[in-house]
Order: C-alpha cells, then sequence, then structure tokens
C-alpha cells in the first residue's frame, strides 16, 4: 500500500518553463489537495478536488492549473514558471471530510 | 487567510520535560487536527478532535478544543528527543464542494537530549 505518492521529488525549472507535477493515491480517496510551503508561512493552499472531475481554488491559486481526470490522480500544472514559485509542494488526500489526510513526501521545485 | 495560528513559533525543552503548542482560529469549524512534520518530510497525522468535543488522548498526546475562545492546545507529555519536528493545527470546514482543510504555520519543537 503505497499511500500517497508525489512525482517527481526534484525539480529545477528555468523562468518560464512549463511542468506538471504528479500525486497518485491508492486509497480510493474522495478528497485531495495541494499545498505549497515556504519558509515561515506554514502550508498554503493551492487547489483541491472534492471528487473525480471536481477542482476548486484555495487560497493562492494563481499561476497553478489543475485537473482530476481520474479518482486516483490528481495534477498541478506550471504553465509558466516564475521565481516566486519555488517551494515545496505537498499533496495530499482524504476519504470523506471529518476524516485525517494523508500527506505525500513532497516536490521540492526551485525556479531559477 | 490561513485559519489557524500556532503559538509559539518556536519551543525548546529538555526530554522528558512537557510541551504544550496552541492554535487558534478565527470563524466556525467542523474539526480542528493536529499534525507533525519531520524535517524535509510529508506531514502525519497526529489527532482529530471534532467541534463538540473538549478534550481527547492518543498516548502522550492530549488535544483540547475551546470553541467559544476558537482555540485548542496540544500537550506532548514526557517528551523524547525523537519527537523534534514541526506541529501543525489543521482546520477544516464546508462541506461537499466547499470543503476545505487548512493548516497554520506551525510550532518547532526541538527536544534535547
Amino acid at each position: 500500500n503505497a499511500g500517497v505518492t508525489q512525482t517527481p521529488k526534484f525539480r529545477v525549472l528555468k523562468t518560464g518553463q512549463s511542468m506538471t507535477l504528479l500525486c497518485a493515491q491508492d486509497m480510493n480517496h474522495e478528497y485531495m489537495y495541494w499545498y505549497r510551503q515556504d519558509p515561515g508561512m506554514g502550508l498554503r493552499l493551492i487547489h483541491y478536488s472534492v471528487g473525480e472531475g471536481t477542482t476548486a481554488k484555495g487560497e493562492v491559486p494563481d499561476g497553478y492549473n489543475v485537473s482530476r481526470l481520474k479518482k486516483q490522480n490528481f495534477l498541478l500544472g506550471l504553465e509558466s514558471a516564475a521565481p516566486s514559485q519555488t517551494s515545496v509542494y505537498f499533496c495530499a488526500s482524504s476519504y470523506l471530510t471529518l476524516t485525517e489526510a494523508f500527506f505525500g513526501q513532497g516536490t521540492r521545485l526551485t525556479v531559477v | 487567510s490561513q485559519q489557524g495560528e500556532e503559538d509559539p513559533q518556536a519551543l525548546s525543552i529538555q526530554e522528558g520535560e512537557n510541551a504544550t503548542m496552541n492554535c487558534s482560529y478565527k470563524t466556525s469549524i467542523n474539526n480542528l487536527q493536529w499534525y507533525r512534520q519531520n524535517s524535509g518530510r510529508g506531514l502525519v497525522h497526529l489527532i482529530l478532535i471534532r467541534s463538540n468535543e473538549r478534550e481527547k488522548h492518543s498516548g502522550r498526546l492530549r488535544v483540547t478544543l475551546d470553541t467559544s475562545k476558537k482555540s485548542s492546545s496540544l500537550l506532548i507529555t514526557a517528551s523524547r528527543a525523537a519527537d523534534t519536528a514541526s506541529y501543525f493545527c489543521a482546520t477544516d470546514k464546508g462541506g461537499g464542494s466547499n470543503y476545505k482543510l487548512t493548516f497554520g504555520k506551525g510550532t518547532l519543537l526541538t527536544v534535547n537530549p
């Protein structure tokens, strides 16, 4: 049982490049989330999904897009990376509301 | 804006002592959860307390919730060096398509051997 798996674990991008972060969960969870973690800022919610085919904006959605075409996968896209998007990105999932969230190991992204 | 705010930002204690961290939040919630993050790792769930509960225990952890003050505390008793980590409170509110799980900035706990 792998839980929540994020791909890749590390990436360096040049300003203006695009990339997609993949989150996969094998727990049949309905809810999935993308957070970014910056020093002194804690975790901030970027986008989330309450089920297959749905997405919604969180606290800091600008510059990111997401898709949830399959229940087990939640993709986070950066169309034109900026240095301000240098961060550690975490994906999480939960079965329903009122339950704990399970986190991936994180993706460390540097935009130069 | 972030819903939960932990206090203190950093806490350093000796092994065997108790550690208390506090969390305040702004609006009504369904539940409040506490998570731990070891350096460079993902977050791990510790305990969940529902809005109609006042206290909950799990091993060496004790969580209290005061909805009238919109605050919670996490007590770790008889701390160990392995408890060194960042601790986050998370609040969830809403339901269905309006559901959100938001985190505070965390408390960095250092337990010195």
